[in-house]
């Protein structure tokens, strides 16, 4: 019973390329998040939507733009991956945004050639 | 700003119990989180603590001081399985999450 979705598992794209990667949930739930992990780090928080609300973090380079068409799903698109974007893209789900806890998806690890 | 501590590493035998600490700085705390996340897995969640004292789960419990900023989970009957990333995660300001750079626990046998 997978809840929050993610696809692709894997995704290999050219530098420069714009990619796309999407997650979807099954939860209902009003908060969408996309985190950036790279090798032995700690996920890092890009930006989250509170139902259509959209929260950037402040550090979180230009290049990287999300969408949320529906309450479902959520996309997060690169525009110019350079090498450093290569890492796993975690998507999480939670009912609120304070004191709730947050539903992983397992994840999008991006490549860049 | 925010900054969360923990230990990089822990290693600890099969059976035993383990503790990992957290010690943390927030602007306007809200509660402390743990994730575990397997190599290759997502984060899952484990316990939340916005009040001092401990918290249960089966072989799993959390504390929280909040007069001394301090956190900690404790794991019992270690299994070979509990080997993973253990996060501390607080909110800070804006951000609902902003997670510590996690112990690696490896179990022996």
């Amino acid at each position: 019973d997978a809840m929050v979705i993610q696809n692709p598992r894997y995704q290999v794209t050219q530098f420069g390329k714009p990619v796309t990667l999407s997650c979807s949930q099954t939860l209902n739930h009003n908060v969408m998040y996309w985190y950036q992990q790279k090798s032995s780090q700690a996920p890092k928080l890009l930006f989250h939507y509170y139902d259509k609300d959209f929260n950037n973090e402040a550090d979180t380079p230009d290049n990287f733009q999300s969408r949320r068409p529906n309450t479902s799903f959520c996309f997060l698109d690169i525009r110019s991956p350079g090498l450093g974007d290569a890492a796993m893209y975690l998507c999480a789900t939670s009912r609120e945004s304070t004191n709730q806890p947050q539903h992983f998806g397992d994840g999008t690890r991006l490549s860049i050639l | 700003g925010q900054s969360l501590e923990q230990p990089s590493e822990v290693t600890a035998v099969e059976g035993a119990i383990v503790q990992i600490n957290c010690t943390y700085q927030t602007s306007g705390f809200y509660g402390l989180s743990w994730y575990q996340q397997h190599d290759g897995g997502a984060p899952t969640f484990l316990s939340y603590n916005a009040l001092d004292g401990l918290e249960e789960t089966g072989r799993f419990s959390s504390f929280l001081s909040r007069s001394d900023s301090y956190g900690y989970l404790l794991l019992q009957e270690l299994q070979m399985k509990d080997s993973a990333s253990y996060f501390c995660a607080v909110r800070s300001g804006n951000t609902p999450l902003v997670f510590g750079k996690g112990t690696r626990l490896s179990v022996i046998a």
